[in-house]
């Protein structure tokens, strides 16, 4: 099975400020690399598919980058419904895999 | 509109089964790859199962041998029958279509809660 680790697993930011995420593979994954958030008692929402490609109606300030093994969220200038959990999930290969998760809290 | 509802979620002694459905709209389940996932209290997103189009399934280590996922063309519907449940099965169960291609997970089921307990 192929692992996904986040980091950091928790962050505080303000209102303004870049923020980053980074999700590695244990295994090169191409681009088959997700990111959704999630907030609290909700259905987790689809942010950036392949690596890099935005979905419908997310805000341009979020984008996603990498390829292979190593990847990343991020979020140019936070905003107050910025605050959520965020997921990074490879669909390279069946068992689909998450990572652990990374709650962004305000600061 | 594209969109998942599941039911079938409640209160379950450890031992028991339940069956969980996910109705869709807007798209053909037998078309697609469809994934059941979970999320126990207060915890991290977990793959469950999945079944292609072609009608092969996949489960997690985790449920194998306990839970089926099926389909029901005629309804529109996806299923997740759970036998021997147990405590750590306790969480949100979400349905989730696979879109072709790059197999993301868009869109997701509002989600039910199962919770095993005595």
């Amino acid at each position: 099975d192929i692992q996904m680790t986040q980091s950091p697993s928790s962050l505080s930011a303000s209102v303004g400020d870049r923020v980053t995420i980074t999700c590695r593979a244990s295994q090169s994954i191409s681009n088959y690399l997700n990111w959704y958030q999630q907030k609290p008692g909700k259905a987790p929402k689809l942010l950036i598919y392949a690596a890099s490609s935005w979905q419908s109606g997310v805000p341009s300030r979020f984008s996603g980058s990498g390829s292979g093994t190593d990847f990343t969220l991020t979020i140019s200038s936070l905003q107050p419904e910025d605050f959520a959990t965020y997921y990074c999930q490879q669909s390279y290969s069946t068992p689909r895999t998450f990572g652990q998760g990374t709650k962004v809290e305000i600061k | 509109e594209v969109q998942l509802v599941e039911s079938g979620g409640g209160l379950i002694q450890p031992g028991g089964s339940l069956r969980l459905s996910c109705a869709a709209s807007g798209f053909t389940v037998s078309s697609n790859y469809m994934s059941w996932v979970r999320q126990a209290p207060g915890k991290g997103l977990e793959w469950v199962s999945v079944i292609y189009s072609g009608g092969s399934t996949y489960y997690a280590d985790s449920v194998k041998g306990r839970f089926t996922i099926s389909r029901d063309n005629s309804e529109n519907t996806l299923y997740l029958q759970m036998n021997s449940l147990r405590a750590e099965d306790t969480a949100v169960y979400y349905c989730a279509r696979e879109v072709y291609g790059g197999n993301w997970f868009d869109p997701w089921g509002q989600g039910t809660l199962v919770t095993v307990s005595s």
